[in-house]
């Protein structure tokens, strides 16, 4: 099965510093990988998911940005941290090839002051 | 494009007693379905999922939910809940093969003792 890894697991920045955030995937090759939002008491935001290394399609416009320099490896990146990006953020994982189950790694809690 | 509802914020059961979380979706043709349970500051894990076939699924945990058509829904089960089984539950869509699944927003299961 997959293993997710993120890091770091906590981050509080300031306002307008920049972000990147890490995710690495184990256990499978090629996979399908993503990025959620979420934000306290509600559901997950898509924000990007890349079906291969180089593409990458971006759900929800805003100050973030995303890169997959590796087939395992995802990267979630901004220049400027604005309040609202506070959240916590996780990293999925899923096979690419019609079986569709997500896995997802333990996350990341980024709160923006 | 596919949408999912959730109509329980928070759910509150006695620790034994049996457990129906609600599900709803909106997609024209028959999606994947799933149900993800998250413990505080975790990551989401699989319960279970519904790609064709039989209508009653099982998942891990004593965990089982039924695929009604006429209904439009995917409601989760459990005979008789245990206190570790407090969490948020997501029910998730999927239009089939397209790798992007819409959530909802969450349940919260709340077990007194």
């Amino acid at each position: 099965s997959q293993t997710i890894h993120q890091w770091p697991a906590t981050l509080v920045q300031p306002v307008g510093s920049p972000l990147s955030l890490e995710c690495t995937v184990e256990g499978t090759s090629n996979p399908n990988l993503y990025w959620y939002r979420q934000a306290a008491g509600r559901g997950l935001q898509l924000l990007f998911y890349s079906v291969g290394i180089g593409q990458i399609s971006s759900e929800v416009p805003q100050n973030l940005s995303a890169s997959r320099p590796q087939d395992r490896q995802f990267i979630l990146s901004s220049k400027k941290l604005l309040l609202s990006d506070s959240g916590f953020y996780l990293c999925a994982s899923a096979p690419g090839q019609g079986a569709d189950t997500q896995y997802f790694g333990p996350g990341t809690r980024l709160t923006v002051l | 494009a596919q949408s999912v509802t959730q109509p329980d914020i928070h759910i509150t059961v006695s620790e034994g007693a049996s457990l129906e979380l609600r599900c709803n979706y909106s997609y024209g043709a028959t999606p994947y379905l799933f149900w993800y349970v998250q413990s505080p500051g975790q990551g989401l894990q699989l319960l279970l999922k519904y790609f064709s076939g039989d209508t009653l699924v099982q998942g891990i945990k004593g965990f089982e939910a039924e695929f009604k058509r006429s209904q439009s829904s995917f409601n989760l089960r459990k005979p008789s809940v245990h206190w570790s089984d407090a969490a948020e539950y997501f029910c998730a869509v999927e239009a089939g093969g397209s790798y992007i699944p819409t959530f909802g927003r969450g349940t919260s299961l709340i077990v007194h003792p």
